[in-house]
């Protein structure tokens, strides 16, 4: 069964300071991994993806990410960030049934 | 344009009555989910259909039913609901094939008292 670890459950940040997320899954199979976003009170929506080809993808709002396949992770990055993106942030890596697993969440407060 | 809806957004309920979410998508996707949000837990997937008339469990089916007659349409239903069924629900979308992100309602607050 897919199994995904976010390592940190909640992030305290002042704005421009940089941010990473870490992610961890356990699938062996083909992978296509997604990070999301809710923000206070919205539903979720999609900040980024990974399919194939080149590891480091840039989602919205200046967000990336990179896949390193033997590490099974898939890291979110943004190196300055804003008031805004205070939000609860979710990996989710897509089996091949179209299911995705969430992890636990990160929530990440900025403060201004 | 709609796009994914849920109804009712808050419900308050008591122990043992049945609770039927509605989620209605106007994209004409084939497939639509049901995840419930618990602290802690992330996202846990409910249900899931791959079309209308074809449905299948997720991680934690159990105390739910879905039917997918139509579509556009992705009801669940609490047959006798449960204090640990306080949630908040999410139905989501997508297109056909594998690389399709998956789109979210805004949600329903369910509180089982």
């Amino acid at each position: 069964a897919q199994s995904v670890s976010q390592h940190n459950h909640h992030v305290i940040l002042s704005e421009a300071a940089s941010l990473e997320l870490g992610c961890n899954y356990s699938y062996g199979g083909t992978v296509n991994l997604f990070w999301y976003v809710q923000y206070p009170g919205q539903h979720l929506q999609l900040l980024l993806k990974y399919f194939s080809g080149d590891p480091l993808v840039k989602g919205i709002k200046g967000f990336e990410a990179e896949f390193i396949k033997s590490k099974f992770s898939f890291n979110l990055r943004k190196p300055s960030v804003q008031w805004s993106d205070t939000a609860e942030y979710f990996c989710a890596p897509l089996t091949n049934d179209y299911k995705l697993s969430f992890g636990a969440g990160t929530t990440v407060t900025v403060r201004a | 344009d709609a796009g994914i809806t849920q109804s009712p957004r808050y419900k308050i309920t008591e122990t043992g009555r049945q609770v039927t979410l509605m989620c209605h998508q106007t994209w004409s996707h084939s497939y639509m989910f049901w995840y419930r949000q618990d602290l802690g837990h992330g996202l846990r997937l409910i249900y899931y259909s791959a079309a209308a008339d074809i449905t299948d469990k997720g991680e934690v089916p159990d105390g739910y039913v879905v039917s997918r007659s139509k579509t556009e349409n992705f009801p669940l239903t609490l047959e006798s609901a449960t204090r640990s069924q306080t949630s908040v629900y999410f139905c989501a979308s997508s297109g056909q094939g594998a690389y399709n992100e998956q789109f979210f309602g805004p949600g329903t607050r369910l509180t089982v008292l």
